[in-house]
């Protein structure tokens, strides 16, 4: 049973537009969110959170949102820039039980010129 | 980069063998999680360990055993390979203490024929 749903498995997006990728959770226990990037051949690399008791977190050309009712989330990169091609994880957790991370499947990002 | 290194960076080896997977932090953190990745999976938890000697099974803990007798050093174990277990093994450790994010490694890609 994937807890974490991440149901477009590639997105292309021109440079300099906004690229939006979404993320769907299951678990309504889940109270912390995050998003990583991913290039080839390198681990996972942390990018932006947020918290159930928040909406939306901004962090630069990162933002993400979160409806809770919905049990949706989605990353938005503005502008979008090549560098950012790669592959993204949704990421999802309950506060207090060690931090374990559920991960969806992953979004494959090609920002093109 | 929060101090991780792994160890290889690639193995191949045979069904059958043990195979012994390290990370090694250097910032003293409490935290230490392996995950494998896999297409079509995403990254799952293994294995944690949320202190010397104190450790607890992760989604997809069979086949895997894992020990950690120092702060610095995390081992996973593969008693006997099996080909189910080709897999990109990362390391993973939490942040600041009472945050859920994690930072990985540069990871391990494990072939096993």
């Amino acid at each position: 049973d994937q807890q974490v749903k991440q149901n477009s498995p590639s997105l292309s997006v021109q440079e300099g537009r906004i690229s939006i990728l979404n993320c769907d959770y299951t678990n309504s226990m889940f109270d912390y969110f995050l998003w990583y990037k991913k290039y080839p051949a390198e681990g996972p690399t942390f990018l932006i959170s947020i918290s159930s008791i928040k909406d939306k977190n901004e962090d630069g050309r990162f933002t993400v949102f979160l409806n809770k009712s919905a049990k949706h989330l989605s990353l938005h990169i503005v502008p979008s820039q090549p560098g950012d091609s790669a592959v993204y994880f949704c990421a999802a957790t309950r506060t207090g039980t060690a931090s374990k991370l559920t991960f969806g499947t992953g979004t494959r990002l090609q920002v093109t010129l | 980069d929060a101090g991780i290194t792994q160890s290889p960076r690639h193995k191949v080896t045979e069904t059958g063998t043990p195979v012994t997977l390290r990370c090694h932090q250097t910032e003293n953190h409490r935290y230490m999680y392996w995950y494998r990745q896999d297409p079509g999976h995403g990254l799952r938890l293994i294995h944690y360990s949320y202190g010397v000697k104190d450790t607890d099974k992760g989604e997809v803990s069979d086949g895997y055993s894992v020990s950690r007798s120092k702060t610095e050093d995390f081992l996973l174990t593969l008693e006997s390979a099996t080909s189910s277990q080709t897999s990109v093994y990362f390391c993973a450790v939490q942040g600041a203490f009472g945050t859920d994010t994690q930072y990985f490694g540069p990871g391990t890609r494990l072939t096993v024929l």
